[in-house]
């Protein structure tokens, strides 16, 4: 089966940017997309297609996937973006998640 | 506005059945393809199960296989899901997809619905 590793957590300052990374064999090959989900709440999908942001997602959220790693980078972070994040691709006909990573915004 | 409502969770002993469902509002349903995701208390994100925007195309994650069934009819999507287990334990979200290819994202959760297996 296809494996996606996160780093269960990740600290930034406010205003600092923040990357969460998400790694897998061969993960450039795929497409990634990456979802928010604050406490009690769904997830929400904030980049897909590796680099493309939904509309409604601030700027300050972007993509980058190539080689074995994707990237979420996050920048000037606010309090209001400390949450879960996931990030997610297909193998074959099977969708796979990594495992989430907690940001927190110190 | 879209909206997606699950809806047939609660408690089950090991070994039970529950069917979920999921109503649509406020896209074209019949041009997305339709998920199941669950997530275990305090734990990730796994996906279930997906049907194509026809319903010609179904797919499982091997955890359900043999046990769980995905269907849509008019505006709903339904999971059924037999012989429970514990660790089916979850809150299940159901989660729309715009096209089948393997770079459509999950662009819209429904609030979810919360199963719990247990004697």
């Amino acid at each position: 089966s296809y494996d996606l590793t996160q780093p269960p957590s990740v600290s930034v300052s406010p205003g600092q940017t923040a990357s969460i990374t998400c790694s897998g064999d061969k993960l450039g090959d795929k497409y990634v997309s990456w979802y928010q989900q604050r406490p009690g709440q769904s997830p929400v999908l904030v980049i897909y297609q590796d680099t493309n942001r939904p509309s409604g997602i601030p700027e300050r959220f972007s993509g980058s996937n190539s080689g074995n790693t994707a990237t979420l980078t996050i920048s000037e972070t606010q309090a209001m973006d400390e949450a879960d994040f996931y990030c997610q691709a297909w193998d074959s006909t099977t969708v796979v998640f990594g495992g989430g990573t907690k940001l927190t915004v110190l | 506005e879209v909206q997606l409502v699950e809806s047939g969770g609660g408690l089950v002993k090991p070994g039970g059945s529950l069917r979920l469902s999921c109503a649509a509002s406020g896209f074209t349903f019949t041009t997305y393809s339709m998920n199941w995701v669950r997530q275990a208390p305090g734990k990730g994100l796994q996906w279930v199960s997906s049907i194509s925007n026809t319903g010609d195309y179904i797919y499982y994650a091997d955890s359900v296989k043999g046990r769980f069934t995905i269907s849509r009819a008019q505006t709903s999507l339904y999971l059924q899901m037999n012989t429970l287990r514990a660790e089916d334990t979850a809150v299940y979200y159901c989660a729309r997809r715009p096209y089948d290819s393997s770079g459509a994202p999950f662009d819209f959760w429904g609030q979810g619905t919360l199963v719990t297996v247990s004697s």
